[in-house]
C-alpha cells in the first residue's frame, strides 16, 4: 500500500534553533516529493517540491533533501522563528500512467511548536 | 491563496441534511481537487475535476458528489450528512496541466470546517 510516514509526530524547539523532520514514503511508480507547511486554520502552503532526480531544494530557511533510493526525505528548518510553528506535511506523488493528474499520497504531519 | 476561495468557511448541520459546500477559483485552473482532513490522517482526495463536466472519484467518495457547470467552480455536496462526515474540507487548484509526473504545484483553499451533529 502506498503510504507516507512523518516522524516525529510533534516537536517543540525554542526560537533561534535548528530542526529536521523525517518523512519515509512507499509509493510506487514515484514522481516528486512535496513539502508543505500548514498554519492552524488554514490550508497548506507549498514550501517545496522535487522531483525524483532531485537530492536538495531550498527556499529560504527551509531546506529539504531527497534520497530516493532509501525512500526518505527530511526538512530542515535553520534559525527557527516563532511564525515556523505550524504543521509540516510531506507528500510523496504517485505517477499516474493514464495520463491524467499524479495522485498525492499526504503523510500526517509533523506538528511544530516555537517556543520563544 | 491563489484566489481560492471556499464557501461557507463555517457549517453546523444536523445528520440528514443535505449540504453543498462551493469552491471558486479565479486562475481558470483546469484541474480542482475536493479533500477532507482529519485527526490522524492525512489530507485524503474526495473527488476532482480535470475539466468542466469531467470529474472523477478519489479515495473516499462514498456519500458525497461533485457538479462542476463552469472552469471556476467546483461544488461538494453531501446529500444526506451524517456525523463521519464532520471534518475540515479543502478545496485545491493545480497550477499545471496535470501531466503525469509533472512537478505542478497545488495550490489548497483555506478550508470549511463542516459539523454535523
Amino acid at each position: 500500500k502506498n503510504q507516507v510516514e512523518q516522524s516525529p509526530q510533534s516537536l517543540i524547539i525554542l526560537e533561534g534553533k535548528n530542526c529536521t523532520l523525517q518523512c519515509n514514503y512507499t509509493v510506487s511508480p514515484f514522481s516528486n516529493l512535496r513539502w508543505y507547511k500548514q498554519d492552524t486554520g488554514r490550508g497548506p502552503v507549498s514550501l517545496t517540491i522535487m522531483t525524483f532526480s532531485e537530492n536538495t531544494k531550498s527556499n529560504g530557511r527551509y531546506t529539504a533533501t531527497l534520497d530516493a533510493d532509501t525512500k526518505q526525505s527530511s526538512l530542515h528548518i535553520t534559525a527557527s522563528q516563532l511564525s515556523d510553528s505550524a504543521s509540516y506535511i510531506c507528500v510523496a506523488t504517485e505517477t499516474s500512467g493514464s495520463g491524467n493528474t499524479g495522485k498525492l499520497i499526504f503523510g500526517q504531519g509533523t506538528t511544530l511548536q516555537v517556543k520563544p | 491563496d491563489a484566489g481560492i476561495t471556499q464557501s461557507p468557511r463555517h457549517k453546523v448541520t444536523e445528520t440528514g441534511t443535505p449540504v453543498t459546500l462551493r469552491c471558486h477559483q479565479t486562475e481558470n485552473h483546469r484541474y480542482m481537487y475536493w479533500y477532507r482532513q482529519d485527526p490522524g490522517h492525512g489530507l485524503r482526495l474526495i473527488h476532482y475535476s480535470y475539466g468542466v463536466k469531467d470529474t472523477d472519484k478519489g479515495e473516499v467518495s462514498d456519500g458525497y458528489s461533485v457538479s462542476r457547470s463552469k472552469t471556476e467552480d467546483f461544488l461538494l455536496t453531501l446529500e444526506s450528512a451524517t456525523s463521519s462526515q464532520t471534518s475540515v474540507y479543502f478545496c485545491a487548484i493545480t497550477s499545471g496541466t496535470g501531466l503525469a509526473g509533472g512537478a505542478y504545484e497545488q495550490y489548497f483553499g483555506p478550508g470549511t470546517r463542516l459539523t454535523v451533529t
